[in-house]
């Protein structure tokens, strides 16, 4: 199985900084990384696809880059709704398998 | 809109089973494969399981191969998850969602399966 890692596993940050999470894979996967969003109490939203494109109605402020194994996701201007976990996922073989995730707070 | 409810989950003992439905609105069901995928306590998010848009294609987590069984009825826009032989380890909300070209593209809201005595 490929394994996620992110770092960090939380962040502190304030409205109006930019964020930046980090997301190892264990090999190559070619690009086929995606990005979600989740709030307590509710189902992950769909963020980004393939590395770097976003979902439709996902905001500009939001980011993705990276290849081969390192991959980030980017908040340019964190704003009060932002302020949740941030999971990775491969796509690239199955399993499908997830970053730990990241608590972005306060 | 896409929607996806998640319903049947609940408390049971160990080794026990449940049922959980997915009813999905908004979109052609039976154009999709769909997914579920499972949040635990402390462990983030793990992949169930995941199956094609006419229900032949299946496939598993090795860690509820032979006890979870996942199926649809395109006819009633369903998803189902059979959960047999339940432990400890499989409490956890669960949740269905979409699958959009190996992304998860729309996701219910989840169900909550406690597995305890």
């Amino acid at each position: 199985d490929i394994e996620m890692t992110q770092s960090p596993s939380s962040l502190a940050a304030s409205v109006g900084d930019r964020v930046i999470i980090t997301c190892r894979a264990s090999q190559d996967i070619r690009g086929y990384l995606n990005w979600y969003k989740q709030k307590p109490g509710k189902g992950p939203e769909f963020l980004i696809h393939a590395t770097s494109s976003l979902h439709t109605g996902v905001p500009s402020r939001f980011s993705g880059s990276g290849s081969g194994t390192e991959f980030t996701l980017t908040i340019s201007g964190l704003q009060p709704d932002d302020f949740a976990t941030y999971y990775c996922q491969q796509s690239l073989t199955n399993p499908l398998t997830f970053g730990g995730g990241t608590k972005v707070e306060v | 809109e896409e929607q996806l409810v998640e319903s049947g989950g609940g408390l049971v003992q160990p080794g026990g089973s449940l049922r959980l439905s997915c009813r999905t609105s908004g979109f052609t069901f039976s154009s999709y494969w769909m997914h579920w995928v499972r949040l635990s306590p402390g462990k983030g998010l793990m992949w169930v399981s995941r199956m094609d848009s006419l229900g032949i294609n299946i496939h598993y987590d090795d860690s509820v191969k032979g006890r979870f069984t996942m199926s649809r009825d395109n006819s009633k826009n369903t998803l189902y998850l059979q959960m047999n032989s339940l432990t400890a380890d499989d409490t956890a909300v669960y949740y269905c969602a979409r699958g959009d070209n190996g992304s998860l593209g729309h996701w219910g809201q989840g169900t909550l399966v406690t597995v305890s005595s």
